[in-house]
């Protein structure tokens, strides 16, 4: 069975600290996908990003970064000088591709971020 | 503009009485799939659809249908409505089934309450 931890339930920072929002995963696949979704206060869930399991290479794009770290099974997400605009919920999902997986993915319980002012 | 379209987006009923949320997408996609969110449980998957006259459930299938007659559209169901589903419905789909590489395109969300 797969599963995703995002253990913290809220988090609030001041605008323009630095961030990392937490994703523990478990699975027994050996080729899969971790995906990090955007939930804005309007409602709507938005794609960041996509990694597989076979690249290990840490991301960045913009004042976003992830880092992935199959050693501890973490995809970690970190944003960079906060801003108000960053104040969402993000939720850590994981994708099986193996036979029978059509249930394409496990979301986990989400983070609340909160950026003050 | 390619997109998942979710309607109605807000709805409040009654114990009971039967409900259809419709979703439909524009780019041809085989995978439909239908999540409820809830208060730190993150997003649950309800029922999913592989292709045409393909559908299996998902983690929570109890107290719902749905039906994929054509590829673009995937209703859900509320057979007899209890308050235990009020929740925010989100409607989903991918290109491809059996992927769970596939990047998801949501709706906008529905949010149902059930009194």
């Amino acid at each position: 069975a797969q599963k995703v931890t995002q253990a913290q339930t809220e988090i609030s920072v001041v605008e323009k600290e630095d961030v990392t929002l937490d994703c523990v995963y478990e699975t027994r696949d050996t080729t899969y996908y971790l995906f990090w979704y955007k939930q804005p206060p309007s409602g709507e869930l938005v794609f960041l990003i996509r990694r597989n399991s076979f690249d290990e290479q840490n991301e960045i794009s913009g004042r976003y970064s992830w880092n992935f770290q199959k050693s501890t099974s973490s995809f970690n997400f970190t944003i960079t000088a906060s801003q108000v605009v960053d104040s969402a919920v993000y939720f850590c999902a994981l994708g099986s591709i193996s036979s029978g997986s059509a249930r394409q993915l496990t979301f986990g319980s989400g983070t609340q971020l909160t950026v003050l002012p | 503009e390619a997109q998942v379209t979710q309607n109605p987006r807000y709805l409040i009923t009654v114990t009971g009485k039967k409900l259809t949320v419709t979703c439909s997408q524009n780019m041809n996609h085989e995978y439909m799939s239908w999540y409820r969110q809830d208060p730190g449980l993150g997003l649950r998957q309800i029922y999913y659809s592989m292709n045409v006259e393909v559908t299996d459930k998902g983690d929570v299938p109890e107290g719902y249908k749905v039906s994929r007659k054509e590829k673009r559209n995937f209703p859900l169901i509320l057979e007899s409505p209890s308050p235990n589903q009020t929740s925010l419905y989100f409607c989903a789909s991918s290109m491809r089934a059996q992927s769970g590489a596939n990047v998801l395109t949501f709706g906008a969300g529905s949010r149902l309450t059930v009194l």
